[in-house]
């Protein structure tokens, strides 16, 4: 089965600062998905990465994929209390479907 | 907008007692998925359907069962919940075609007393 390692666990931030997280898959990925939490709610999707070496931009968000396909990561530039949250990798080893996820990076941006 | 929609929003039942949650999308995706998520942690696939196909992971107990009457519901039914149920239960659905993103609904959290 995939397994999917997240680091950090967590991240104190002071407003403005840049951050990156970091998802770690033991085998190839087929598609690798970011999606934030906030506490006690629902999955909200960022971004999909499909392709070694892909990037993709939204806002101040950042996800790239590295060539091999094993290891992703989430970069936020000048963090905003908005940002807090808990993020979660999430991959999927065939062609639907089926995420797994990792344990989750929970980031708190101080004002 | 088209969305995903579980109900209750919070559920409380008693040790032993059965209790259903649902789920219902808008978006009149093939495949729905339930989701167990722990305090704490990512969150677990308990099973999932392909239009009417029903897929149970290997590891999800015989305490947890589901419906899909039709496209737009699906049902998780726990037949006698334990202390160790209570979680967020994450409704999820996704279109046929591969390398789609999955919708989420708002969750359910539940509480055995």
């Amino acid at each position: 089965s995939q397994e999917l390692e997240q680091s950090p666990q967590s991240l104190i931030v002071q407003e403005g600062k840049n951050l990156t997280i970091n998802c770690t898959s033991s085998k190839t990925l087929y598609g690798l998905y970011w999606y934030k939490q906030k506490y006690g709610e629902g999955l909200i999707f960022l971004m999909m990465l499909q392709k070694g070496g892909e990037e993709k931009s939204h806002e101040k968000i950042t996800a790239k994929l590295d060539e091999k396909k094993q290891q992703s990561s989430l970069h936020i530039t000048a963090s905003q209390p908005s940002h807090a949250g808990i993020y979660l990798c999430g991959a999927t080893g065939t062609s639907y479907g089926k995420l797994t996820f990792g344990q989750g990076t929970i980031l708190t941006v101080h004002p | 907008d088209a969305m995903v929609i579980q109900n209750p929003r919070y559920q409380v039942t008693q040790f032993g007692k059965p209790v259903t949650l649902s789920c219902s999308q808008t978006l009149n995706h093939n495949v729905m998925y339930w989701y167990q998520q722990k305090s704490s942690q990512a969150p677990k696939l308990l099973f999932h359907y392909y239009d009417k196909d029903f897929n149970n992971e290997a590891d999800t107990p015989d305490n947890f069962q589901s419906r899909r009457p039709n496209t737009s519901f699906c049902f998780l039914d726990i037949r006698s919940p334990g202390l160790g149920d209570a979680a967020m239960y994450l409704c999820a659905t996704s279109g046929r075609q591969g390398n789609e993103k999955l919708f989420f609904g708002s969750g359910t959290q539940l509480s055995v007393l």
